[in-house]
């Protein structure tokens, strides 16, 4: 069975400092990984996908196979940065059917 | 586009209650999941539905079940409550429900139960 794994339930960083949050998997198969973000009292909403190789609102994601894991960087928070983030993996069923699994969340508090 | 739309957006019940909850997906979105938000445990995913079929389910009694309607809304029903289902149930949909498909989120429905 997938899991996702998100270690740190709180990570506080001063502005302007780098951020790491961190994710790992377990999952035998080609996975799909995404970070969804969760401002508040916003809805949750798609932040970026491994497969689109993007960086978007400055954050990037680089998947590990060797290690498992798919941490988001982003070299310099800013106050906007603060909410909460969940990795989630995405896998196919044998009917080549979608089930996602998320990680239990890091809450991300960007201090000014 | 509207977005994913859930009522009710707040529900109070009591132990042994039933209740039901209601997801409407971005139109065209032909598949709807559903998910048990916590503190504690973060998004468990509950089951998914595409074209009135459920194709997949996550770990949760029989207690909780859904349906899918002609129109692609859904429904989540949980039967005989009991206190830890008091969380935050989020519907997510998307065009097809493959495994690099963006999931659409609603705002949750709230349930209580006392």
């Amino acid at each position: 069975a997938q899991r996702v794994t998100q270690p740190e339930k709180l990570l506080s960083v001063f502005k302007g400092a780098p951020v790491e949050l961190k994710c790992n998997y377990s999952y035998s198969g080609s996975p799909e990984l995404f970070w969804y973000v969760q401002y508040s009292r916003q809805r949750l909403q798609l932040l970026l996908r491994h497969i689109s190789r993007e960086s978007i609102k400055g954050f990037t994601a680089d998947l590990n196979k060797g290690e498992t894991s798919f941490h988001l960087k982003k070299p310099f928070a800013q106050e906007e940065d603060s909410a909460m983030y969940y990795c989630a993996l995405s896998v196919s069923n044998s009917g080549g059917y979608q089930k996602v699994t998320f990680g239990t969340g890091t809450k991300l508090q960007v201090i000014p | 586009k509207a977005g994913v739309t859930q009522t009710p957006r707040y529900l109070i019940k009591t132990r042994g209650q039933q209740v039901t909850l209601s997801c409407s997906p971005i139109s065209g979105h032909r598949s709807v999941s559903w998910y048990q938000q916590t503190p504690g445990q973060g998004l468990q995913f509950l089951f998914e539905y595409f074209s009135e079929t459920q194709r997949n389910k996550g770990n949760f009694p029989g207690r909780f079940s859904g349906r899918q309607f002609s129109n692609s809304r859904s429904e989540m029903n949980v039967s005989t409550l009991e206190l830890g289902d008091s969380a935050l149930y989020l519907c997510a949909s998307s065009p097809a429900g493959t495994s690099f498909n963006e999931q659409f989120f609603g705002p949750g429905t709230r349930l209580t139960v006392l």
